[in-house]
């Protein structure tokens, strides 16, 4: 079965620092790779997203890396702000169910003042 | 646009009460999904539902079924349930693009 593994679980960050969330596929047969932000008590929703094409896509202090050829993405929080605390999904569409999102198992970020 | 919306928000269940978690959308979404979020876990694929009359199993599909009314609305039942389906329950929908799912506030289920 397809599979995206995330790390850390867990990430505690002190405000203005940088938060880098990290996850890896087990095979090259996915097609996007977008990443979602969840409040507690709200659904996800999607934050950023890349292209196996493309290397890095940036919008505003979020930043996403990919490299294919060691199947790893990564998203990159700068100068993080307490607002950033929430848990952040990484997932994954396969090239034969583009139907389907896969995702990993979560970081929950915490952002102290 | 109300979006996803999601009822019952949460629900108590005995051992082997059914019930069904409805879903509807307002976006005229082709494709509707239900997930559900287990500490740890992420978000798994329950079922969905490429295009209004078509359903399909995810992940962890056993014990629960699902009904596509019509575009809009895409329901779960839980005919049996069990205490390991307890959990939260996150319904989404997407339009042309895969990647940008729209989820609703989720159902938190506890069965006892």
């Amino acid at each position: 079965q397809q599979q995206v593994k995330q790390s850390p679980q867990s990430l505690i960050v002190q405000k203005g620092g940088i938060s880098i969330i990290n996850c890896a596929y087990e095979n090259t047969a996915f097609d996007y790779f977008p990443w979602y932000q969840q409040f507690p008590g709200k659904g996800p929703a999607l934050l950023i997203a890349i292209r196996p094409d493309v290397s890095e896509k940036k919008e505003g202090r979020f930043t996403i890396s990919f490299n294919k050829s060691a199947k790893q993405f990564s998203l990159h929080i700068m100068d993080s702000q307490p607002g950033d605390s929430a848990t952040y999904f990484c997932a994954a569409i396969p090239m034969d169910s583009s139907y389907k999102l896969i995702f990993g198992s979560g970081t929950r970020l915490l952002v102290r003042p | 646009n109300a979006g996803v919306t999601q009822t019952p928000k949460f629900q108590v269940l005995k051992t082997g009460q059914s019930m069904t978690l409805q879903c509807a959308q307002d976006m005229n979404h082709n494709s509707m999904y239900w997930y559900r979020q287990d500490p740890g876990m992420g978000l798994r694929l329950i079922y969905y539902s490429a295009s209004e009359g078509t359903t399909d199993k995810g992940e962890v599909p056993n014990g629960y079924n699902v009904s596509r009314l019509n575009k809009r609305e895409f329901s779960l039942r839980l005919e049996s349930a069990a205490p390991s389906q307890t959990s939260v329950y996150f319904c989404a929908s997407t339009g042309w693009s895969v990647e940008t799912q729209y989820f609703g506030p989720g159902t938190r289920l506890l069965v006892l």
